[in-house]
């Protein structure tokens, strides 16, 4: 089983529309979870912290479950800016400068 | 824009060429990593610098150098390389290791290499 788990996708839906990513993690011992936002050949950027509470910017609402280990990211009134890969990352403990990322969700916001 | 700082941002080289990607950070960050990324993949950790040392080297083969001249400096020498190299390089940094609460990477535009 991979460490961090997402599903690749894509995720195609219309403009306006309302998804969810969910990601799953292994080790119970984690300690912090990203949700960052990759364009096609550029470089990951953070898109927002997930914290226990869970957390809303915006348009995005970021939720952690601890007990099932899973983060999710929802997106409402999707906009075509927000076509991009999604990138589910976890600091896995105390033992180092290891964040562990998920393969990526790829989202495609149509017209 | 993003504040770390790649150069070059392309770079096409032969097996035996010699060359070096460079990235700069002054937001006073004391880890920088090296990342390789390639296509539909999710970035591998390659090096970890933690207050100037090297503290993570991902079993790379020898022919990925880097080197750490300063807080602010991050160089990745590359020699001898094979066309499956080919791939973007990520340089990254937070402020202190990763392994405290909240840190974050702040991640540079990437150099995009292809070996021939």
């Amino acid at each position: 089983r991979k460490e961090v788990e997402q599903d690749p996708g894509p995720f195609n839906v219309p403009e306006g529309a309302t998804v969810a990513f969910n990601c799953t993690y292994s080790n119970s011992a984690s300690q912090s979870f990203f949700w960052y936002r990759q364009d096609c050949r550029k470089e990951p950027k953070l898109l927002m912290s997930v914290y226990s509470s869970g957390n809303e910017d915006g348009r995005f609402t970021a939720q952690l479950n601890r007990a099932s280990q899973y983060i999710s990211l929802l997106i409402r009134d999707s906009k075509l800016s927000d076509s991009a890969t999604y990138l589910c990352v976890v600091t896995p403990d105390n033992a180092g400068n290891m964040l562990t990322f998920g393969g990526g969700t790829r989202l495609m916001v149509k017209p | 824009d993003t504040e770390v700082t790649q150069t070059p941002k392309h770079l096409v080289m032969g097996m035996t060429n010699k060359k070096s990607l460079k990235c700069e950070q002054h937001m006073g960050h004391r880890a920088m990593y090296w990342y390789k990324q390639k296509a539909k993949k999710p970035p591998e950790l390659m090096f970890v610098y933690s207050y100037e040392k090297l503290s993570i080297n991902e079993s790379v083969p020898s022919r990925f150098s880097p080197e750490c001249p300063n807080s602010s400096l991050l160089n990745l020498h590359l020699h001898a390389l094979q066309p499956e190299d080919s791939a973007l390089y990520l340089c990254a940094s937070s402020q202190v290791v990763l392994a405290l609460p909240k840190q974050k990477l702040f991640f540079g535009s990437g150099t995009q290499l292809s070996v021939l």
